[in-house]
């Protein structure tokens, strides 16, 4: 399969920062990208898709104003969690889909922050 | 109703049996269909994906296709420990626009 690379892998963070995570389709250009955040035991929850060179679409309760995305190349999106607060400590995941329709997304390696 | 439902499991299955997982959809416009292995920690892997009434084989893995009844499911023959994971189930909408992603099955492989 496709090759999505996320980055940092692990991040601590005080309360009150901010925090930028990389999302990268190494070897397909990605027109769709998916960022996802999963609680331990629980199930992915999509917080965004974005599509490159347009805003994201924000699903129902998820702060557009405090999880930032962009996604201004076919290879590249950003997720910056803004004044981060323990209770955004998470897994975060980004996906990447390469042509718009029905192919399947791939994932980045995860993210786990962890706010102090 | 959730968009996507799957039983969350624990499914036991002894080594060398058919694990069979089975995933139910609300959206009869659905387009896609994908299976993604998470193995705890770790980021979802797809295993297979489906768009076409009937099954689709691939290794150990069979998925099934059922528009009609709204439900897919995936078979894993010869069962191994390594097999122990939770399983997403997840469908692209009539729109295609976005993945949705059922809560997932817990399946344990016992030696």
């Amino acid at each position: 399969g496709a090759v999505v690379s996320q980055h940092p892998s692990r991040v601590i963070c005080k309360s009150g920062t901010s925090v930028k995570i990389e999302c990268r389709s190494l070897d397909f250009q990605a027109t769709t990208m998916f960022w996802y955040r999963q609680f331990p035991k629980q199930s992915l929850m999509l917080m965004a898709t974005s599509n490159e060179g347009s805003k994201a679409t924000y699903e129902q309760g998820v702060e557009k104003d405090k999880f930032l995305i962009n996604h201004a190349s076919l290879t590249l999106s950003t997720l910056t969690v803004t004044s981060a607060h323990p209770e955004d400590s998470s897994f975060y995941i980004c996906s990447a889909r390469g042509r718009r329709g029905v192919s399947e997304a791939f994932f980045g390696q995860g993210t786990r922050l962890t706010v102090v | 109703q959730k968009e996507v439902e799957q039983n969350s499991g624990p499914l036991s299955v002894p080594e060398g049996a058919i694990a069979s997982l089975n995933c139910t959809y609300s959206d009869r416009g659905s387009q896609s269909f994908f299976w993604y292995r998470q193995y705890s920690g770790k980021s979802p892997e797809l295993i297979m994906f489906i768009y076409s009434n009937g099954d689709k084989e691939d290794g150990r893995f069979t998925a099934q296709l059922n528009k009609a009844s709204q439900y897919v499911s995936l078979l894993i023959r010869d069962s191994q420990p390594s097999d122990s994971a939770t399983y997403l189930c997840a469908v692209t909408g009539s729109s295609a626009s976005k993945i949705i992603f059922g809560s997932g099955t817990r399946l344990s492989i016992r030696p």
